[in-house]
């Protein structure tokens, strides 16, 4: 068991700018989920896929940001055009089934300067 | 939005034990008492989860009040390394609700 792995750790980028990030789940977890935290609050939900069907979308997630699940294994969280507002961690998690406790990765930082 | 109150912080000497309280007075009877922590610049991690029953394991215990509107996370022997944000969330697991966490309790454990 490796644990949630994301990629990267860190990223900064320019105003306007796309970025992607990348979350590998427990291998043998079905669901994954993202969230976006940022400081002095608790993790924001923004999306949730059951293998590789995208189940639910927060209203946080405007049209600039897209989640993927292609094999239902990776997932990946692309945000287009950049905001500042959009500086924060964002974080991944996968669990195996309904009532279990899901793991989380350590995040990705996203700077927008 | 999160259905539990949580105190902002709490301080606890190192060694003693850490007795987190959560209210929530509006839990139905589906949803089960959840308990995760964040350590600084880490993602948060699972520690416990319950129903009815008192729950233990390697990490803590959780009691539950027996109208359910409110439980408490115990740390039996805190370290520095418990120093962490402990969020008390309610869920519906069985409709496989996602989870919403609130501000969480802020622990210090204090040398």
């Amino acid at each position: 068991d490796t644990g949630v792995s994301q990629d990267p750790r860190h990223k900064i980028t320019k105003r306007g700018q796309n970025v992607t990030f990348r979350c590998d789940p427990i291998s043998e977890h079905n669901r994954l989920y993202w969230y976006r935290q940022t400081l002095g609050q608790g993790p924001e939900f923004l999306t949730y896929f059951q293998n590789e069907a995208q189940l639910e979308k927060s209203r946080l997630l405007s049209d600039r940001f897209s989640a993927e699940r292609p094999k239902g294994s990776f997932s990946t969280l692309e945000i287009q055009r950049t905001e500042q507002g959009d500086s924060a961690m964002y974080l991944c998690a996968s669990s195996l089934e309904t009532r279990a406790g899901y793991t989380f990765g350590s995040g990705t930082r996203l700077t927008v300067v | 939005d999160a259905k539990t109150t949580q105190p902002t912080s709490m301080d606890c000497a190192e060694g003693r034990a850490a007795n987190l309280p959560c209210n929530h007075s509006t839990i139905s009877g589906n949803e089960y008492v959840y308990w995760y922590r964040q350590i600084h610049s880490q993602g948060p991690q699972y520690i416990i989860h319950g129903l009815k029953n008192n729950e233990t394991n390697e990490m803590a215990s959780l009691i539950i009040t027996e109208d359910r509107k409110s439980s408490t996370l115990i740390l039996p022997h805190a370290t520095l390394r418990d120093t962490a944000v402990y969020y008390c969330i309610v869920r519906d697991a069985n409709r496989d609700d996602k989870i919403i966490f609130g501000k969480g309790t802020r622990l210090h454990i204090l040398p």
